[in-house]
């Protein structure tokens, strides 16, 4: 079965340092998403991409994060300036499509982020 | 404001016995419901959804899901609960109205622990 793959699974950075965390999603998906859960809190939703733009996005997706699909396999999420509060499980998920929203999100294993 | 609870943090069963997981949600207009189930060190794997249709659905693993509109829950049960259940349980709703097409709202998760 297709899987969403995401890459590295635990990634370990510096405060105030930029961190890139790769995903690959299931190959006739369109449309890629990105959550978090911070250690003991729930799942939380961060930002959606179709058609190589932002389609909508938290409150918690602010400036010093960004998302790119550099090429026709990989989404990523890059975090320009690491707080210590970004510390989570970060998950990428995607689906066949979004706007009738009846397709579930397959979601990868997940990077774990520890900011020192 | 949308959103999902699951009022129990732990469901502890026994090998054998049926469970239920609860999940109530508040969105406005029609809701897509999803369950999820993580295992340690992995992703969320999808279980089930209700789009429309018949109030009970049949999902993987021998799940299935109730709804309510009424009572506005979504219930996960399982009529023989085996050990290899043991695992997180989280509850999703995506609302197509007032925005958010694209995002997942989650339940904060609960833990089923299914003894032999």
């Amino acid at each position: 079965e297709p899987e969403v793959t995401q890459t590295p699974s635990h990634q370990v950075t510096q405060m105030g340092q930029e961190v890139i965390l790769r995903c690959v999603p299931i190959s006739n998906h369109l449309y890629f998403y990105w959550y978090r859960q911070i250690l003991g809190q729930k799942v939380e939703f961060l930002v959606s991409f179709y058609n190589n733009e932002i389609s909508e996005k938290s409150e918690i997706f602010d400036d010093q994060f960004s998302v790119e699909r550099p090429d026709g396999s990989n989404f990523t999420l890059k975090i320009r300036s690491t707080k210590l509060e970004d510390s989570a499980m970060y998950f990428c998920a995607s689906s066949e499509e979004a706007g009738r929203g009846n397709q579930p999100q397959h979601f990868g294993d997940g990077t774990r982020l520890s900011i020192l | 404001a949308q959103s999902v609870a699951q009022p129990e943090d732990q469901v502890n069963v026994a090998e054998g016995n049926p469970l239920t997981v609860k999940c109530t949600y508040s969105v406005s207009g029609n809701p897509y419901l999803f369950w999820y189930v993580q295992y340690p060190n992995r992703g969320l794997q999808f279980l089930l959804k209700y789009i429309t249709g018949d109030n009970l659905v049949k999902g993987s693993y021998g799940f299935e899901a109730e709804f309510n509109k009424s009572q506005t829950s979504f219930h996960l049960k399982k009529p023989s609960a085996l050990v290899s259940d043991s695992a997180l349980y989280f509850c999703a709703v995506r609302s197509m109205f007032s925005g958010g097409y694209n995002k997942l709202i989650f339940g904060a998760g609960t833990r089923l622990a299914v003894h032999p």
